[in-house]
């Protein structure tokens, strides 16, 4: 079974400019996470979808950016325009809605963003 | 609100040596406790969880946590170090557990295993 994957692995964008990352969760969980991880701090919560519908998105740090899951399945997050502080480690995670499994999330190997 | 400190944000151990990594969490309700593992170059990946069932679990790789309500800790363990080990370790909680509940994580702490 596949994992996680996200896209790109790393970005480098200049300040301004507009970036998307990509999230294909593990098929079949319909809970999606979005974590990041700004330098030298903790990874932190963004957002969290059931299917398409955004349950929590209290972790958003502002208007710039913007998180869809259009179908329910991969899930996108575009900063637009990027900021400096914007760089970091975007993680996505996924887990079943319900079972035995359904109280563990499963990463991505998270996309490095730069932005200079 | 929930919090989670760990203590130490780099620990080095000699191979073959204890390990012991320290996690200390916050919450207002029953949580859910969570090792995960970051290999260089990779992403996270679940070392152990707790989830109010037996206080001592055991994980992947050897690695065990004991849940200690009374001290609010959930210290990860390893009773001999090994090469492989070295990686980056993040103790998270979750409220209630479930599968809609955010990770509140801690800020990690790195791993190098001496020769």
């Amino acid at each position: 079974e596949a994992g996680v994957t996200q896209f790109p692995s790393h970005s480098v964008i200049e300040k301004g400019q507009t970036v998307t990352l990509r999230c294909d969760p593990i098929s079949g969980h319909d809970n999606l996470y979005w974590y990041r991880r700004v330098m030298g701090k903790e990874i932190k919560f963004l957002l969290h979808f059931v299917k398409e519908s955004k349950q929590d998105e209290s972790g958003m740090p502002n208007n710039r950016f913007l998180a869809e899951r259009t179908g329910g399945t991969y899930s996108t997050l575009k900063v637009q325009p990027a900021e400096l502080e914007d760089s970091g480690v975007y993680f996505c995670a996924s887990s079943q809605v319900a079972g035995a499994q359904a109280d563990t999330q499963y990463f991505g190997p998270g996309t490095r963003l730069t932005v200079l | 609100a929930q919090s989670v400190t760990q203590l130490g944000s780099h620990v080095s151990v000699s191979e073959g040596a204890l390990v012991l990594l320290r996690c200390n969490y916050s919450s207002s309700v029953p949580p859910y406790l969570f090792w995960y593992v970051q290999y260089p170059n990779q992403g996270l990946q679940l070392l152990l969880k707790y989830t109010s069932a037996a206080t001592l679990v055991k994980g992947i790789n050897g690695f065990e946590a004991e849940f200690k309500k009374s001290e609010t800790s959930f210290h990860l363990t390893k009773p001999s170090a090994h090469m492989s080990d070295a990686a980056e370790y993040f103790c998270a909680v979750s409220s209630l557990g479930g599968s809609a509940r955010q990770l509140t994580f801690g800020s990690g702490t790195q791993l190098t295993v001496l020769p």
